[in-house]
């Protein structure tokens, strides 16, 4: 099994909403990512679990947080969001967590997220 | 940081052409991934290189290391072949730097 999967696919909230994306991977991998995509514009990163553990927060607002509760599962929790953070958000998974040789990652479909 | 360059931006092809897409960056790193998004979203990943070439079919990744620079050649392109594709380096654990893309277009 090669797939990440994310849930929902598409995803319609109010600014007041608190809302929570479901990343899903059974490949073993020790490393998972969450992205931010814009239309027409690469991937973003924002944050980076290793283990399990929080391992880069590449400084995104306390409106979204993020979730590990296991090797397999990552969420992304959303709350009081703004228009702007409407976008494609990506997780993404990889063998290997800190350090050492960099592994290839395997990207989710994506969650279109709008915010209204 | 890592400045990730793509050309062209925009490419297209009718099909059966040999296809290049072409990434320069400006600091060394310890890989270089090409990427494939088709519409819709989901990110495929084609080739993860730190030397020399890959063969995967119909696609064939180089890079220079000392020139710092990275080609993808499509080679019998088809209309399928139509997507963005995207050039990311390594720096240093875990961290893509992403380049802006290349959107390439097949026409039968």
């Amino acid at each position: 099994d090669t797939e990440v999967t994310q849930t929902p696919k598409h995803l319609v909230m109010g600014m007041t909403n608190k809302k929570s994306l479901k990343c899903e991977q059974h490949m073993g991998h020790r490393a998972m990512y969450w992205y931010k995509q814009k239309a027409k514009k690469p991937p973003e990163l924002m944050f980076v679990y290793s283990y399990e553990k929080l391992s880069i927060n590449e400084s995104v607002p306390s409106r979204f947080s993020p979730e590990c509760p296991n090797s397999s599962l990552l969420n992304l929790h959303l709350h009081a969001l703004q228009p702007e953070d409407s976008a494609l958000y990506l997780c993404a998974s990889s063998q290997e967590g800190s350090g050492g040789p960099f592994y290839e990652q395997y990207f989710g479909p994506g969650t279109r997220l709008t915010v209204t | 940081k890592n400045e990730v360059e793509q050309s062209p931006q925009n490419l297209t092809a009718q099909e059966g052409e040999f296809i290049t897409i072409n990434c320069s960056y400006s600091v060394g790193i310890s890989a270089l991934h090409w990427l494939q998004q088709h519409p819709g979203g989901g990110i495929v990943s084609l080739f993860m290189l730190s030397s020399g070439k890959k063969k995967h079919g119909r696609l064939i990744a180089t890079i220079n290391i000392q020139e710092k620079h990275s080609s993808l050649h499509i080679t019998a392109s088809h209309p399928r072949d139509s997507a963005v594709y995207i050039c990311a380096v390594e720096e240093g654990a875990q961290k893509l730097v992403f380049g802006q893309g290349t959107r390439l277009t097949i026409n039968p």
